[in-house]
C-alpha cells in the first residue's frame, strides 16, 4: 500500500518570504498522481498544486511550484512571496492512476503553516 | 470547477440516534464518491469509497452497518451514521471525482457532535 509522509508538523514564514514544505511517498507504481492540498480553518479543502508522474516538468500555479523528485520519491510545496491568507494547513496526497474503476487520495499527516506579519 | 455540496454544515444529535449526510455533485456526474473522516488536528482517513447502483466499499476497520452508504444516483450519495455514539463525533468530508476522473473535488464537511 501507497503510505505518505510528511516529515514537518509545522512550519512559519515570514510574509513576503519563501517557505518550503516537504513530502515523501512510498509506492510500486510507476504512473501515479501527486497533490498538495490547503485546509484554512474553515476546513474546506482546496486544491493547490497537482503532478502528474509521467511528467518530468516540475507543476507551476503562480506562487506554487513543486520540486518532484521521482527516484528519491520526493514532492516538495514550495511557496513564494508568502501570505497571510497562505496560513492554514497543507497535506501531500498521492493517488493511483485510475484504471477502469477509481482510486482513493491517501493523504500525509499534514503541515501546519504559519505566516508572520 | 467542479461543485460537490455536502449537507448539513453542522448537526448535534443526541446518543442512539441516527444522522444522515448529503454530498451532491452540482454540475457533473459522479460515478463514485468517497467518504473520509477528520478527527481534529489530523489528516483525512478514507471511511468508504461509494459507487453508483452499487454497494459501497469499506477500508478496513470501518463498520458498514454503523456508517451506511447510498448511492442512489449520479449525483448524490449519503452517510448514515446509524445509532451515533459520542465516539463518532467527527468532521465528515467527502469527495468527487470529476468529469475527467483526475481530479477530486470536496464538498464542505460536516461537523457531527453527538451528545
Amino acid at each position: 500500500a501507497q503510505t505518505v509522509t510528511q516529515s514537518q508538523p509545522e512550519m512559519s514564514v515570514q510574509e513576503a518570504e519563501t517557505v518550503t514544505l516537504s513530502c515523501t511517498y512510498d509506492t510500486s507504481e510507476s504512473d501515479y498522481y501527486l497533490f498538495w492540498y490547503k485546509q484554512p480553518p474553515s476546513r474546506q479543502m482546496i486544491l493547490v498544486i497537482r503532478q502528474e508522474a509521467y511528467k518530468q516538468q516540475n507543476a507551476t500555479e503562480n506562487r506554487f511550484s513543486v520540486n518532484f523528485q521521482k527516484a528519491a520519491k520526493s514532492f516538495s510545496l514550495k511557496i513564494s512571496d508568502s501570505q497571510l491568507g497562505d496560513a492554514a494547513m497543507y497535506f501531500c496526497a498521492y493517488r493511483s492512476t485510475p484504471q477502469g474503476g477509481s482510486e482513493k487520495l491517501v493523504f500525509g499527516k499534514g503541515t501546519k503553516l504559519t505566516v508572520n506579519p | 470547477g467542479a461543485v460537490v455540496s455536502q449537507h448539513p454544515s453542522w448537526v448535534i444529535c443526541k446518543s442512539g440516534t441516527s444522522v444522515k449526510i448529503e454530498c451532491r455533485s452540482l454540475d457533473f456526474q459522479a460515478t463514485t464518491m468517497f467518504w473520509y473522516r477528520q478527527f481534529p488536528k489530523q489528516s483525512l482517513m478514507l471511511m468508504a469509497t461509494s459507487n453508483e447502483g452499487s454497494k459501497a466499499t469499506y477500508e478496513q476497520g470501518v463498520e458498514k452497518d454503523k456508517f451506511l452508504i447510498n448511492h442512489a444516483s449520479l449525483t448524490l450519495s449519503t452517510l448514515t451514521v446509524t445509532s451515533a455514539h459520542p465516539e463518532d463525533s467527527s468532521f465528515y468530508i467527502c469527495s468527487a471525482e470529476g468529469p475527467t476522473n483526475e481530479k477530486l473535488f470536496f464538498g464542505s464537511g460536516t461537523q457531527l457532535s453527538v451528545l
